[in-house]
């Protein structure tokens, strides 16, 4: 099984609101993954978790918060949000860091912020 | 940093055909990936392929590493098969996946 899920599928909020996403894999991965998709663009990576800790942060603004409680939950926290992050967010995983093994994605969750 | 660049940009194919997408990549890599995205987003593996040859069913994939550059072949394509086609690459000692430009396929009946 090579399935990693995503929470919820669609979030409308507004640039006031706080609000989380929630990724979960049950495949005994130890690296996860949060990548931006903005609309006919190709997927760009957010932040790398290793072994629970943040291990790349790709200079994305504190307005998005990521968090790894344990080693099948990913959450991205989202506070103050503007307009232009409306985007699809995917989470993925693999099975260790490094590079070395091939990454699978859940299904994504569709932002709208007003 | 590391460019990939998909060709061609836009494909239209009647069913039946067969096609093959290039990918090229500006620097060495120890993780390629082949992925079609659906019209609901969802990344589908299609290959794990950072050298050698690769074959699933109809869709095929060859990475020529130390020339940088992979190919995607879809045979006798079906309307199934529409979507967006995309390469990523992970430079070396990096958990980093960088993607390319992506090909759009279009496939009709």
């Amino acid at each position: 099984d090579t399935e990693v899920t995503q929470t919820p599928k669609h979030l409308v909020m507004g640039m006031t609101n706080k609000k989380s996403l929630k990724c979960e894999q049950h495949m005994g991965h130890r690296a996860m993954y949060w990548y931006k998709q903005k609309a006919k663009k190709p997927p760009e990576l957010m932040f790398v978790y290793s072994y629970e800790k943040l291990s790349i942060n790709e200079s994305v603004p504190s307005r998005f918060s990521p968090e790894c409680p344990n080693s099948s939950l990913l959450n991205l926290h989202l506070h103050a949000l503007q307009p232009e992050d409306s985007a699809l967010y995917l989470c993925a995983s693999s099975q260790v860091p490094g590079g070395l093994y091939e990454q699978y994605f859940g299904p994504g969750t569709r932002l709208t912020v007003t | 940093g590391i460019q990939v660049e998909q060709s061609p940009p836009d494909l239209i194919l009647q069913e039946g055909a067969n096609s093959t997408l290039r990918c090229n990549f500006s620097d060495s890599v120890n993780n390629l990936q082949w992925f079609h995205q659906n019209p609901w987003g969802q990344l589908i593996n299609l290959f794990y392929i950072p050298s050698g040859t690769k074959q699933n069913g109809r869709l095929s994939a060859t990475t020529v590493a130390t020339e940088r550059y992979s190919l995607l072949y879809i045979s006798s394509s079906q309307t199934t098969d529409s979507g967006v086609y995309f390469c990523a690459v992970g430079p070396y000692n990096t958990d980093k996946l960088i993607f390319g430009t992506g090909t759009r396929l279009q496939v009709f009946p």
